[in-house]
């Protein structure tokens, strides 16, 4: 149990396109989604945290206007990467918690690797 | 601002020792304490939580956790080959949010 998905599990756009990537709960119903990137040799960095049905509070630094994120059910959150630069080239990862609390309590997508040239 | 603090490594130990990896943390008031594994390429593993302080063993996996000293350290006993991975060290703060540390680097030499 408690699988998240991811989709693309990659993808390479070109320079100014936009990019959307889905994660999905896929046997649980989840009340929050978190979205944070890496870059390489560089830990998970939270980017943004989504709740269901409200809008996602960004970390500081991180372009609301620039990574769109729409968590429209319980089981489906997306980020679009608007306007992508090669400095947005990164590993993009979705984890999931579970809207019943649990001792895991986040769980991870297999991640997106995004190369913009 | 919260921080987690890791030896980057890269550690190196033969197979079948004791691997000792350490994380420090500023947030006095974190009470959730993880341990994911990552391999090159792929999303992190859950490994390991601990919320009390001592020890908590699964299997070759011993996290051990002491507030006063905001340290929490996890062991891999009879360590393997396929332990070879980069550990991070996660800390839960306010809202469910993992703040991580940037991971040590683990070789498990043949």
């Amino acid at each position: 149990g408690a699988v998240v998905s991811q989709h693309p599990s990659w993808v390479i756009c070109k320079s100014g396109t936009s990019v959307k990537i889905e994660c999905r709960s896929l046997d649980f119903q989840a009340t929050t989604m978190f979205w944070y990137r890496q870059f390489p040799k560089q830990s998970l960095m939270l980017m943004a945290t989504s709740n269901e049905g409200s809008k996602a509070t960004y970390e500081q630094g991180v372009e609301k206007d620039k990574f769109l994120i729409n968590h429209a059910s319980l089981t489906l959150s997306t980020l679009t990467v608007t306007s992508a630069h090669p400095e947005d080239s990164s590993f993009y990862i979705c984890s999931a918690r579970a809207a019943v609390l649990t001792t895991y309590e986040q769980y991870f997508g297999p991640g997106t690797r995004l190369t913009v040239t | 601002q919260k921080e987690v603090e890791q030896n980057s490594g890269p550690l190196s130990v033969p197979e079948g020792a004791i691997a000792s990896l350490n994380c420090t943390y500023s947030d006095r008031v974190s009470q959730s304490f993880f341990w994911y594994r990552q391999y090159s390429g792929k999303s992190p593993e859950l490994i390991m939580s601990i919320y009390s302080n001592g020890d908590k063993e699964d299997g070759r996996f011993t996290a051990q956790l002491n507030k006063a000293s905001q340290y929490v350290s996890l062991l891999i006993r009879d360590s393997q080959p396929s332990d070879s991975a980069t550990y991070l060290c996660a800390v839960r703060g306010s809202n469910y949010k993992l703040t991580f540390g940037k991971g040590t680097l683990l070789t498990v030499n043949p």
